[in-house]
């Protein structure tokens, strides 16, 4: 069953802390991207990757990292900078860069405690 | 960088009528130019998209008008249903050599029976 998954889907994390969100594809994408939504906000772009390793920053990118060891893996760290974390964090892939339609993971909630 | 504005933020009708969704983007280079649909508690879904090469595109009670020249973008739903229900957003290329979707902040769209 091909797709995109997200995990965790609920994370809850003490300030101070780094935490990670995976980001998983079988559809053999060359590109995933990472967005934060949060209410009222849309969709911000966090990170972006067109081909394995290489990435480049989105509108929101300070306080995140990501890697991109693996065409199939763009995982997420959410780190101590980061001002705001608590969100839901989109993951998407997309077979053509920027031209085709981008397919959503589930979403990961994180809550910073 | 790509800027989308989406309005209204917030839409009510009653079932059967038309609903329409407006976008602007600030780049004249972007040439694609898709809506994506969220559900509650779903992932977001591409319904619909336009390429600047023509300036309306139907699909069954869905339809997205594009006029370049004024760099804006809608959506048209006709025969609302309660199961359109849901938000939408809109998103323009952006980024890296337009290689990310930057999205509007979406319009949340009720429709009453």
């Amino acid at each position: 069953d091909g797709g995109i998954t997200q995990s965790p889907k609920y994370l809850f994390r003490k300030e101070g802390q780094n935490v990670t969100l995976s980001c998983e594809q079988n559809l053999n994408h060359d590109a995933m991207y990472w967005y934060r939504q949060d209410p009222g906000q849309g969709l911000r772009l966090i990170y972006y990757s067109q081909i394995v390793n290489d990435f480049q920053k989105g509108d929101i990118a300070e306080g995140y990292s990501v890697s991109r060891e693996k065409k199939e893996s763009f995982p997420l760290t959410v780190t101590s900078a980061q001002k705001n974390p608590t969100a839901f964090y989109l993951c998407a892939s997309c077979g053509t860069a920027n031209t085709g339609e981008l397919f959503f993971g589930e979403g990961s909630r994180l809550t910073v405690l | 960088g790509e800027n989308v504005e989406q309005h209204p933020s917030t839409l009510s009708v009653q079932e059967g009528d038309s609903a329409v969704i407006k976008c602007t983007y600030s780049d004249s280079a972007s040439n694609y130019f898709p809506w994506y649909k969220q559900e509650l508690g779903k992932r977001p879904q591409l319904i619909i998209d336009i390429r600047s090469n023509v300036g309306e595109k139907k699909d069954q009670r869905i339809a997205v008008t594009l006029n370049k020249t004024a760099k804006h973008f809608s959506l048209h739903i006709t025969e609302t249903q309660p199961e359109d229900s849901a938000v939408y957003f809109c998103a323009a290329p952006g980024g890296q050599a337009g290689t990310a979707l930057i999205f509007g902040k979406g319009t949340t769209l009720s429709v009453s029976s």
